[in-house]
């Protein structure tokens, strides 16, 4: 079957780096996404990954391992405004995108 | 501002009752989608429609119908609403179908069947 795993729930402090990890496994890969959820709201687009390596987009930055079925997001300087859901998507071989449950992110001061 | 609305925002809706989630997008985007939200369960695919006038059936599409007459439009229909149908709804949509290309997400719908 098709699985993606994540944390439920993370917690972390303002100023410092947190990593949300996801594994997964799926028939075919076409790509994996990130996309940041804050409550009541849609979720918007963080970071997409198709090759082995990390991506850097300001204070984040995306990793990806094929072999392994592994991907991490790491938040650095974190801010309060950082507090939401992240939620990790996978691109499956019928081009449909395969969602894990995502990880809340809580930051205390 | 360019994007996807959705209506209506939230609705309380009887079992057994008909209902329509309506979604439009002005970005000219060939794909669109239906996903539903529950509490513990990542996003599931409902139905999409990789360009107008063609759809397509997701992970959980049963007591549900969808509709792509134009390429701005896709609307949600529940023929006969059930309590399990009760769940935040999100249409999306993406330039092309498949590969890299972003999914944009409307503000969502909360319906709560009763």
């Amino acid at each position: 079957g098709q699985n993606i795993d994540q944390p439920t729930e993370m917690t972390a402090t303002e100023g410092a780096i947190v990593q949300i990890n996801c594994t997964y496994q799926t028939s075919g890969f076409n790509g994996l996404f990130w996309y940041q959820q804050h409550a009541g709201e849609a979720p918007t687009f963080l970071s997409y990954n198709v090759l082995d390596g990390l991506e850097e987009k300001g204070r984040f930055s995306s990793f990806l391992s094929r072999s392994k079925g592994y991907s991490y997001l790491l938040l650095k300087e974190l801010q309060m405004k950082d507090s939401a859901s992240y939620l990790c998507a996978v691109m499956g071989s019928n081009y449909q995108l395969i969602w894990g449950a995502g990880t809340k992110l809580i930051i205390k001061p | 501002i360019a994007g996807i609305t959705q209506a209506p925002t939230s609705q309380i809706l009887a079992a057994g009752r008909r209902m329509t989630l309506r979604c439009t997008q002005d970005m000219r985007h060939n794909a669109m989608y239906w996903y539903r939200q529950d509490l513990g369960l990542g996003l599931r695919l409902i139905h999409y429609s990789n360009t107008a006038g063609t759809t397509g059936k997701g992970e959980v599409p049963d007591g549900y119908s969808v509709s792509r007459a134009n390429t701005d439009d896709f609307p949600l229909t529940l023929a006969s609403a059930v309590p399990s149908q009760t769940s935040v709804y999100f249409c999306a949509s993406s330039e092309l179908a498949g590969g890299q290309d972003t999914q944009y997400f409307g503000p969502g719908t909360r319906l709560t069947v009763l």
